[in-house]
This record gives structure tokens, sequence and C-alpha cells, in this order.
């Protein structure tokens, strides 16, 4: 099977714009969640939907936000940037309804200028 | 109090040798424990799961939990220079939805 995959892999972006993060989970997977990651925070949790519906969210601004279709591919978004947004973000797919086992994708590395 | 502590390193032990890592959680609700390796520049991988006390062994790697003293546990058996990684703790803190608290990781060096 595939594993996850995350476009793009890299991105430069200026403060004040906004930016799409799209993710495909592995074949069968309908959980999506998404982490941020930088040196000093470590991994944090963004958010994660299932069935095209946000399950829970973490202790993120509202200018995060994400979304998820019918076929289980997520998008998230971030708008109005940051340099503090500098980070490399993460997908992770699990099979979902408990199965709490996530695999993560490489990750886009976003850097704010 | 962090959620789940690790201790950062580096721990450095010699090829051969048993590599031990540790990670205390502070949700005593929590019921789904991980373990990811890290390789400089990538995503995590994910390398073993456990869910209830005791031992779970998986080739050279064997995952010990201790919820009565909320601590989680991996030893490497017969460790080699490729195991060299930051080990991630993630702890699912209820069974439903919510996502994996990470801790910070622990450096771990092999020296050959």
């Amino acid at each position: 099977k595939a594993g996850v995959t995350q476009t793009p892999r890299y991105l430069i972006k200026t403060r004040g714009q906004q930016v799409t993060l799209s993710c495909s989970p592995i074949s069968g997977h309908r959980s999506v969640s998404w982490y941020q990651q930088t040196p000093g925070q470590g991994l944090q949790f963004l958010f994660e939907y299932f069935s095209e519906t946000q399950r829970n969210k973490g202790n993120f601004p509202g200018r995060f936000s994400g979304r998820q279709f019918s076929n289980s591919r997520s998008e998230m978004n971030v708008s109005t940037l940051e340099l503090g947004d500098s980070a490399l973000y993460l997908c992770a797919s699990s099979l979902g309804q408990g199965n709490r086992e996530q695999y993560f994708g490489p990750g886009t590395r976003l850097t704010v200028t | 109090q962090k959620e789940v502590e690790q201790n950062s390193g580096p721990l450095s032990v010699p090829e051969g040798a048993i590599a031990s890592l540790n990670c205390t959680y502070s949700d005593r609700g929590s019921q789904s424990f991980f373990w990811y390796r890290q390789y400089s520049g990538k995503s995590p991988e994910l390398i073993m799961s456990i869910y209830s006390n005791g031992d779970k062994e998986d080739g050279r790697f064997t995952a010990q939990l201790n919820k009565a003293s909320q601590y989680v546990s991996l030893l490497i058996r017969d460790s080699q220079p490729s195991d060299s990684a930051t080990y991630l703790c993630a702890v699912n803190r209820r069974g439903g939805a919510d996502g994996l608290t990470f801790g910070k990781g622990t450096h771990l060096i092999i020296q050959p």
C-alpha cells in the first residue's frame, strides 16, 4: 500500500499570506490528523478529521483550519501567516473508529519570511 | 507539569548493547501509548504501540507499560548504528477523538 502523501513538500510564503497544504491518507484510512513540529515546541496536535467531520482541535488560533473530503483526503489552511508559523506540518492517517495507530506522511516544510 | 516527559539526551549506547528509553505521562486516563522513531530531516515512523500493562515484543524492540506508575519504556536489543535517531513517546489521552500528545523525544546515539 502507498503511504501517506503530502503536497507540497516545501513552501516559502510571506507574512500575511495564506497557505493550503494537502494530505492523502493511506488507502482505507478514514481518519486524518494534522500536527505542527517545531524545534522549540516539538510535535503539537492541530486537528483531526474523520468522515469529513472535525473530531477534535488542538490549542491553535482560528487562523488554522482544515477540512476533509469524501475520499478522506484532507487539506489544512493557515491564513494571515506569521513568522512563528514556520514549521514542519505533518499529516497522519489512521483507520479510525478507535484504532489510534497513526502513520505520518513526509511533511510540508513551511517557511514564512 | 509536562503532559509527556522524556529525557532529551543524548543517550549514548555502544553497538550491540541494550538501549533503554523512558517516558512518563501525567494523565491517568491515557489509554494508548506509542513509540515513534524520527531520523533527522524525516517524519516520525511508528515502531511500537502498547495498550495494556506489561511487555510487548516486536523483533529487537520491547515496549513496557506500567499504568500505575504512569510509565512507558522502549528497549532496543542488539543496538545498531542505524538505530541512532530521536525516539518520540506519544500518548492518546482519551480513547475517543483526541490527538496524540508527544514528548519532546530522546536523541539516541549508537556508537560503533
